[in-house]
């Protein structure tokens, strides 16, 4: 498995876009998450899904941003309309939670770093 | 409020030295606990995991430990090498998938 896919690897965004990252978990794994990572405030979990639902999105700072799951391969995290202060990393990870709802190892994917200026 | 702490921020070893990397959580009722590595500008790579059931685990030279009732956990690296040089981050589930993550310790090896 190529691991957890993110896209793009980079993106430079002017005040007021939209913008959309992308991830493409593991198949197979039926948790995905959505972290974002700053110096100030490190590694922050934004929202998760479980079988395509999301289950907790407490961490979504504010309307401005959403996130989708269509299907169990593809996740979706938009901010419309975008600010500088979303210049972060983005991350995607994606695991799996077995029946006995014992969880596998998250593994990570390689981060979109979003500048908005 | 669930934490996890991890001191020092930083730590500089000379090559070769055996060290221990540090982490504290506030809930002793954990799922389990993950160490990741972290290189400049990468993605987080997942070094261990150690489930609620378990007191260690090990992978070549990296040996984690968990003490759940003292709410600690160590990373044990031995014969460390410059390309261990790197943030080390712990990451605990305490329920619900949810990994809540330390600051890391930035480690750097020594040539």
């Amino acid at each position: 498995d190529a691991g957890v896919i993110q896209s793009p690897r980079h993106e430079v965004t002017e005040m007021g876009q939209e913008v959309t990252l992308r991830c493409k978990p593991i198949s197979g794994h039926n948790s995905l998450f959505w972290y974002r990572q700053t110096m100030m405030r490190g590694l922050e979990l934004l929202i998760y899904f479980n079988n395509n639902v999301p289950i907790d999105d407490s961490g979504m700072p504010e309307d401005r941003f959403s996130a989708k799951m269509p299907n169990a391969s593809f996740s979706t995290l938009k901010i419309q309309p975008s600010e500088p202060r979303d210049s972060a990393v983005y991350f995607c990870a994606s695991s799996l939670r077995d029946r006995g709802l014992l969880n596998t190892e998250a593994f990570f994917g390689q981060g979109t770093r979003l500048t908005v200026v | 409020k669930q934490e996890v702490t991890q001191i020092p921020a930083a730590l500089s070893v000379p090559e070769g030295e055996n060290l221990v990397l540090n982490c504290s959580f506030t809930d002793s009722a954990i799922y389990n606990l993950q160490w990741f590595r972290q290189d400049p500008g990468k993605g987080l790579t997942s070094l261990l995991l150690i489930q609620s059931s378990q007191r260690e685990q090990t992978s070549g030279r990296l040996n984690a430990s968990l003490d759940k009732s003292s709410g600690r956990s160590t990373l044990y690296i031995a014969a460390s090498q410059p390309g261990d040089s790197a943030t080390y981050l712990c990451a605990v589930c305490f329920g619900n998938e949810k990994l809540t993550f330390g600051t890391g310790t930035r480690l750097t090896i020594i040539p």
